[in-house]
């Protein structure tokens, strides 16, 4: 139980296009999701907290632009990084907590990732 | 503001041995959740083991368990009987009221047989 699905797993465009990422809570719902960026060998960094339903809340020094986030049911998010440069490229990382799970003390569920490459 | 500490960016093992990986935060709470998350080059994180801070005990998860030290602010995961397996980043993290989770930096861990 508790599965996080992201997609896709790995994707390569040119510069200059937008990306979208989706993270699916595929057996239980999340009102928050969670966006997080890790560079090679670095830790995540979180981005921006996904509320379903309502404007996403973004960290220090994200750009909202730049990087937009629809939560628009319990089950699923996206972030578009739009007009994508090289300096995007990057291994994006969602995680969800299940409404269902009580307290603080309860895993977020993460996605397997995406290893976004831009030319 | 709350962060998270991890000193040692690579440790190493001998299967079977044992072998402790640091963890130290800030925080002004008295209330709040650690955990200890494993990344192995698949890049999915695991969860490895979690403590409530108002518990005194020390988790355990079968060959994982933590000191924690609450006035000191240190949470470090002891690894008993080291696996190839266990070969992995490991990332201490940090939560209070909110979902929201406060990493470290992570250490390496390479297992030798």
């Amino acid at each position: 139980g508790a599965v996080v699905s992201q997609h896709p797993s790995w994707v390569i465009c040119k510069s200059g296009t937008s990306v979208k990422i989706e993270c699916r809570s595929l057996d239980f719902q999340a009102t928050t999701m969670f966006w997080y960026r890790q560079f090679p060998k670095q830790s995540l960094m979180l981005m921006a907290t996904s509320n379903e339903g309502s404007k996403a809340t973004y960290e220090q020094g994200v750009e909202k632009d730049k990087f937009l986030i629809n939560h628009a049911s319990l089950t699923l998010s996206t972030l578009t990084v739009t007009s994508a440069h090289p300096e995007d490229s990057s291994f994006y990382i969602c995680s969800a907590s299940n409404v269902a799970d009580r307290g603080f003390n309860q895993p977020q569920h993460f996605g397997d990732g995406t290893r976004l490459s831009i030319l | 503001a709350q962060t998270v500490t991890q000193s040692q960016p690579e440790m190493s093992v001998q299967e079977a041995e044992t072998v402790t990986l640091s963890c130290t935060y800030d925080t002004s709470e008295s209330d709040y959740y650690l955990f200890w998350y494993k990344q192995p080059p698949s890049r999915q994180m695991i969860l490895v083991i979690r403590q409530e801070a108002y518990k005194q005990q020390n988790a355990t998860e079968n060959r994982f368990s933590v000191n924690f030290q609450k006035a000191a602010k240190s949470f470090s995961l002891k690894i008993s009987d080291s696996q190839l397996g266990d070969a992995a980043m490991y990332f201490c993290a940090y939560r209070f009221n909110t979902d929201k989770l406060i990493f470290g930096t992570g250490t390496r861990l390479q297992v030798f047989p």
